[in-house]
């Protein structure tokens, strides 16, 4: 069964750090570049980072940029999602997707884990 | 900043058909944005309806479909059922690895 599984989020100061991480399963997670994609309670989807397959690239939107750092462990399965200096503004559930790279399109997602970034 | 553009609502009968769209602020939707197309219920993942602009995913039932009409992707239900009621978004590839999601169409089946 192909499946995605994120943990880490919580509540969290504004400036302080937290890492997400996100388990892959059923299929060969070494092949496949992945993404962070995030939706702020009652608001839309917006997409944060894609890692390519091999970790070799990575691009983030401009939300992110300078601020989060994508890695993975293809020896566990892993992907992670590192978060500095959060803003209060970060506040969201924040799914892994799978991407589809010949079609640029995200076929597998996880179900989310929330982060909340409050004093 | 390219903002992608979708009706925030929509209202359709049951048997109805409706078709969302998904445009940019500046430029046209091509098949080279790689139009895809999700559907999010209340506190669920997204699920993927449509990518490639027209490819359904596995196990998307027939009813749903994507197309580029004029300078838009669309996405086209027809015979709308009542657990079609959700939110429909678009993602568009810009290119240098940069993914834009539209803002989401509430779908109301009534």
């Amino acid at each position: 069964q192909v499946q995605l599984v994120e943990s880490g989020g919580g509540v969290v100061q504004p400036g302080r750090s937290l890492r997400l991480s996100c388990e892959a399963s059923g299929f060969a997670f070494k092949n496949y570049a992945m993404n962070w994609v995030r939706q702020a309670p009652g608001k839309g989807l917006e997409w944060v980072a894609v890692l390519s397959f091999d970790g070799s690239n990575e691009y983030y939107a401009d939300s992110a940029k300078g601020r989060f750092i994508m890695s993975r462990d293809n020896s566990q399965n892993t992907l992670y999602l590192q978060m500095n200096s959060l803003r209060p503004e970060d506040t969201a559930v924040y799914f892994c997707a799978r991407l589809h790279w010949e079609f640029h399109a995200f076929d597998i997602w996880g179900q989310g884990t929330m982060v909340t970034v409050s004093s | 900043q390219t903002v992608v553009t979708q009706e925030p609502s929509f209202s359709v009968s049951p048997g109805g058909t409706v078709t969302l769209t998904c445009g940019l602020t500046s430029g046209s939707v091509s098949t080279t944005s790689y139009p895809s197309w999700y559907q999010q219920t209340p506190g669920q993942a997204p699920l993927t309806l449509i990518y490639n602009t027209d490819t359904r995913s596995s196990g998307v039932p027939d009813r749903f479909s994507g197309s580029i009409l004029g300078n838009k992707a669309a996405l086209t239900i027809t015979g709308a059922q009542a657990d079609d009621e959700s939110h429909y978004y678009c993602v568009l590839y810009l290119g240098s690895g940069i993914w834009v999601f539209g803002g989401g169409t509430k779908l109301t089946v009534l």
